[in-house]
């Protein structure tokens, strides 16, 4: 059974820099993106971005000059920074496994639980 | 990037059919994935590709596409399926980016 368990600082300051770490028991580390997203409080999903076992990366272009997603393919950890935050990044962040079907299918088939993040 | 566009509401009586749509030009390209979301939860994957679903889902889901309006359909919805619904995509651009559509809420009645 496959789990990801996430955690990280959950208040912040402005100007401060977010930093989560979610980390995959079971399952194959190789053949999946390993994702971030959030949620602001009330609103809807955002997809921050993601990285492969590789280390290749995609960001949110809204987002890609404050975030570095790094990965440990020894620990089977993949790690998300933030810089510079503002209260308009307060959320609730999740770590996701995104997984490639091929024929242009894919999708976020686990989910961690989920750390709320305060900007204040 | 591209956008995915969704009603950000959408009622169903007991027992009947509801259809939540998506709609974006990525999805001319890539399938659709649906995500329900109840309150204080992680999003769970209940759709996703031409019309699968995870195992544990029930038969009730299922989904499709059309030109560049994706649909997931509930067929005899049941009190627990009250929450929000999400659908994803990759962005046609040719960059490996994915996007989110803003959400339903989805209210069984």
């Amino acid at each position: 059974q496959v789990q990801l368990q996430q955690w990280g600082a959950g208040l912040l300051k402005p100007s401060d820099t977010l930093s989560l770490t979610c980390a995959v028991y079971g399952g194959s580390f190789r053949d999946y993106y390993w994702s971030w997203i959030r949620q602001p409080p009330g609103k809807g999903l955002e997809w921050i971005g993601e990285i492969n076992h590789s280390g290749d990366n995609n960001y949110n272009p809204s987002l890609k000059s404050r975030v570095t997603i790094s990965i440990n393919t020894s620990k089977n950890q993949f790690s998300l920074r933030l810089s510079s935050v503002t209260a308009a990044d307060t959320a609730v962040y999740y770590c996701a496994r995104g997984h490639d079907y091929g024929g242009s299918t894919d999708a976020f088939d686990m989910w961690g639980q989920g750390t709320m993040v305060t900007v204040s | 990037s591209s956008e995915l566009t969704q009603d950000p509401a959408v009622s169903v009586a007991l027992g009947q059919t509801v259809r939540i749509t998506c709609q974006g030009d990525s999805l001319r390209s890539y399938y659709a994935s649906w995500y329900q979301q109840k309150p204080r939860q992680a999003p769970v994957l209940v759709i996703y590709g031409k019309d699968n679903r995870p195992s544990g889902i029930p038969d009730r889901f299922s989904g499709s596409t059309s030109g560049h309006t994706a649909s997931l359909t509930i067929t005899g919805a049941q009190a627990e399926d009250e929450a929000d619904y999400y659908c994803n995509s990759r962005d046609s651009g040719g960059k490996h980016l994915s996007v989110f559509g803003g959400g339903t809420k989805l209210t069984v009645l």
